[in-house]
Formats: C-alpha cells, structure tokens, sequence
C-alpha cells in the first residue's frame, strides 16, 4: 500500500518558468511532510518541509503548499534552473519517532 | 561540519552470503535511519535507531537488521542475500528523529549476483 505517490514520473521545464511538482497521501495521521531533491549517486537532500498546522511555507525560490482536506501537498520552484534538475521525493511522517514514508520520486528536467 | 558517512560505497556480493554496511551519523545526531532504493520503488523504510534502540521498523525481512552503538554509528547486516537485494542503501541521521529533517549519507550500492 503506497501511502505517499508521486503519480508523475517526469516532468520537463523550460528555465525561468515554475515547475509544480505533486505528491499525494492517504494517511490522515500524516502530521509532517518534507520535499527532498536527490542528484545521481548522491543521498536526497534536504530541501523544505511543513507542518500540519500550516498550509505553505516558503524558502527561497522553494514554496511548499499543503491542502490537508484533499491530503496534497506541492512544491512550486521559481524560477526554475538548469541546477534544480534532479530527482525530488515528497515525504511524510506520523509524530512521533523519525519514520519518513517517501513517494516514488518525480525526475525534473529544466532545459535551458 | 561533518555529514553522514557511509562505508562502503560498493560492494558485491553472491547470493547466499551476508554483508555488513557501516554509517556514522552528523556529531550530535542521536537517530540514524535506513533505507533501501531500487528503481521505481522510491525509498523503502528499514529501520530506525534512537540511543541504541531499534524505535521503528519497516516492512522487511528478518534477513534485514541493524543495531545501533553508543557513540550513534551504526551498522545495518543482511544475511542470506537474494538476488533483489540488489539496491543503494541509505543511511540518515538527523538530532531526535522528531520533526526533525532527515540528513542522508551517499550510500551503499550493493549489487548481488
């Protein structure tokens, strides 16, 4: 049972334009949620995350937003770069303890 | 400051035979994490350690285990290998494990043949 998706496998953005990137989850005891962007044989980064008592938190070019009634959250970058191509992993969590439930990952590709 | 470091970055190994994997966590860090990656699967949770116990487990095998030492490094074994064990292994530290961001080592790449 996959309890956090990443229904998109790829996407493709033109430099400057915003990339959305999705992720959608079934668990309602889901209290935490974290977007990670992995390069090739790296670990994921840590990149932003949020809190179930908020609905956007904002760093940078980096904006994550959460709608908690239809259990989405999305991570908008603008303007996108060529440097933000990488693999980005939506994650969630259930307080307490560190277990984090990743999607499947979402492969942005920004062209120049 | 020093990240998480995973040794090794490779290994091979034959079906049957075990292996040990070794990660240090960030100074200070107290939980320390595993995952397993495989294309198309995402990052499958392992396990997780917090002050030498095991505080969560995943949905794997009894072959999969790990065991946390008191200076927080920690180490992950799998016996018995199997052909789909093949995979990159990640390990995570991050200070309590609560609402806290994960900080990933580069991995293990164990490929089994």
């Amino acid at each position: 049972d996959q309890q956090v998706k990443q229904n998109s496998p790829s996407l493709s953005v033109q430099e400057g334009r915003i990339s959305i990137l999705n992720c959608d989850y079934t668990n309602s005891m889901f209290d935490y949620f974290l977007w990670y962007k992995k390069y090739p044989a790296e670990g994921p980064t840590f990149l932003i995350s949020i809190s179930s008592i908020k609905d956007k938190n904002e760093d940078g070019r980096f904006t994550v937003f959460l709608n908690k009634s239809a259990k989405h959250l999305s991570l908008h970058i603008v303007p996108s770069q060529p440097g933000d191509s990488a693999v980005y992993f939506c994650a969630a969590s259930a307080s307490p303890g560190g277990k984090l439930i990743f999607g499947q990952g979402t492969e942005l590709s920004v062209k120049p | 400051k020093a990240g998480v470091t995973q040794t090794p970055r490779y290994l091979i190994k034959t079906r049957g035979q075990q292996v040990t994997l070794s990660c240090s966590p960030i100074s200070g860090h107290r939980s320390v994490s595993w995952y397993q990656q495989t294309p198309g699967q995402g990052l499958q949770f392992l396990f997780e350690y917090f002050s030498e116990t095991q505080r969560n487990k995943g949905n794997f095998p009894g072959r999969f285990s790990g065991r946390q030492f008191s200076n927080s490094r920690s180490e992950m074994n799998v016996s018995t290998l199997e052909l789909g064990d093949s995979a990159l292994y990640l390990c995570a530290s991050s200070l309590t494990g609560e609402f806290s961001p994960l900080h990933f080592g580069n991995g293990t790449r164990l490929t089994v043949t």
